[in-house]
């Protein structure tokens, strides 16, 4: 059974380039968050979507960043016009459904380096 | 919001000896969940044990079991007969019940070192 799968597994953007992150999730798995993390820090949430819709994207900057998970293929973290702040390791992790008790399972994060 | 704190940066333990992780949240809700998670370098995220907040039995796996007091809102870790393979970055995380909102929660985090 295949994890969560995020690539690239390393990304680098020059500053001013668009990144785009996929997640396919746990096969069945309707559920996708994406977590960024600094260096030496926690995992800050920043997006939960279901198929086609964005239950909370409280964690999500205003400008530039932006989340899908279509019907059919993966989740898209796309970040327009990056900038050196952007640079993070960037985690998806995925669940069968929103109780809170089925447990996430995360992908091995996508880090992104804008030079 | 709910908030999860650990207050320990770095920790350092023997190889073999006992250590304990820290962790304290923040919530008003009465039934949630708490897990920790370790991090190697790989960066993969490994839950390493969760404890329902209903339940006042502490979860136990293994080497790893917890210390969780709700009243006091805290969750701690500890790690018997410390291995080699225990280092890594150990985060504590909060997760809701309420629909809509079961996003994770994290702390800072913390370094674990194992000496051998």
């Amino acid at each position: 059974n295949a994890g969560v799968m995020q690539n690239p597994r390393h990304l680098v953007r020059r500053r001013g380039q668009e990144a785009r992150l996929r997640c396919s999730p746990v096969k069945g798995h309707s559920h996708v968050y994406w977590y960024r993390q600094l260096p030496e820090e926690g995992l800050k949430f920043m997006v939960y979507l279901q198929k086609e819709n964005i239950i909370d994207e409280s964690g999500m900057p205003k400008e530039r960043f932006s989340a899908e998970f279509p019907k059919e293929g993966p989740s898209i973290l796309r970040i327009q016009q990056v900038v050196r702040g952007d640079s993070a390791a960037y985690f998806c992790a995925s669940s069968p459904e929103s109780s809170y008790n089925s447990p996430l399972h995360f992908g091995n994060g996508t880090r992104l380096t804008v030079t | 919001a709910q908030t999860v704190t650990q207050s320990q940066p770095e920790m350092s333990v023997q190889e073999a000896e006992t250590v304990t992780l820290s962790c304290t949240y923040d919530t008003s809700e009465s039934d949630y969940y708490l897990f920790w998670y370790k991090q190697p370098p790989s960066r993969q995220m490994i839950l390493v044990i969760r404890q329902e907040a209903y339940k006042q039995q502490n979860a136990t796996e293994n080497r790893f079991s917890v210390n969780f007091q709700k009243a006091a809102k805290s969750f701690s870790l500890k790690i018997s007969d410390s291995q080699l393979g225990d280092a890594a970055m150990y985060f504590c995380a909060y997760r809701s019940q309420l629909q809509g909102a079961q996003k994770l929660v994290f702390g800072q985090g913390t370094r674990l070192t194992i000496n051998p």
